[in-house]
């Protein structure tokens, strides 16, 4: 079955750093990939997708990376700050299935001061 | 302009007993989902309305779980007979599901957390 990947473990970094998460994924070749932010207590927001034939897609201090032969998206938040503490969550649609999202666990970012 | 709000944030009740969420989508948004979240994990998708009808509800658990949106608005989450184990949030988006487009973004709602007692 389809699979995602995502560190469970919390990432701790300095604000100013720029903070790496990482999605593998398996047993799927998916269009597009996307990456959702939650924070606590609310719903995921939608922050970037990055289609299959694309290896990098930005915005303004994100950028998203595609590998589909090492089945894996790198998600890079630059110059990061406090107010970027959240849950990034890694997305992607069900095989054949138009916008039916498989969501994984998500990496806990804090930035500290 | 209002996004997707769901009521109630919060449901308390003891097993066995009904329960009803409510979503609002965004108006004018064709495409409405229901997903389920636990601690520590991502949404889980239960079920996909296009317009009044559910394409896809092929994320319900069981038959206690059933869903409408019987005017291809609001739709209503049901659960009977609630478990403990049917704890959790409950989440739903919506999205405008753009002619031709296979990428819609989904827009979610703050959830509704149920305890099960």
């Amino acid at each position: 079955s389809q699979k995602i990947e995502q560190n469970s473990e919390a990432l701790n970094i300095q604000e100013g750093k720029t903070a790496t998460l990482t999605c593998n994924y398996t047993n799927y070749s998916p269009a597009y990939l996307q990456w959702y932010r939650q924070d606590p207590g609310r719903g995921p927001v939608f922050l970037l997708l990055i289609r299959e034939n694309e290896k990098e897609k930005r915005k303004e201090r994100l950028k998203v990376t595609f590998d589909t032969t090492l089945k894996q998206s790198l998600f890079h938040i630059t110059a990061s700050q406090p107010a970027d503490s959240a849950t990034y969550l890694c997305v992607l649609p069900f095989s054949g299935g138009y916008n039916k999202l498989i969501f994984g666990a998500g990496t806990r970012l804090a930035v500290h001061p | 302009g209002a996004g997707v709000s769901q009521t109630p944030s919060n449901k308390v009740t003891e097993k066995g007993k009904y329960v009803e969420l409510r979503c609002d989508p965004i108006s004018g948004h064709t495409a409405l989902y229901w997903y389920r979240q636990s601690l520590g994990q991502g949404p889980e998708f239960l079920i996909y309305f296009q317009g009044t009808g559910a394409a896809d509800d092929s994320g319900l658990p069981n038959d206690r779980f059933f869903a409408v949106r019987p005017e291809g608005s609001v739709s209503t989450l049901k659960i009977q007979r609630t478990e403990r184990g049917d704890s959790a949030v409950y989440l739903c988006a919506s999205s405008p599901q753009l002619a031709g487009g296979d990428t819609d973004t989904q827009y979610f709602g703050p959830g509704t957390r149920l305890t099960v007692l």
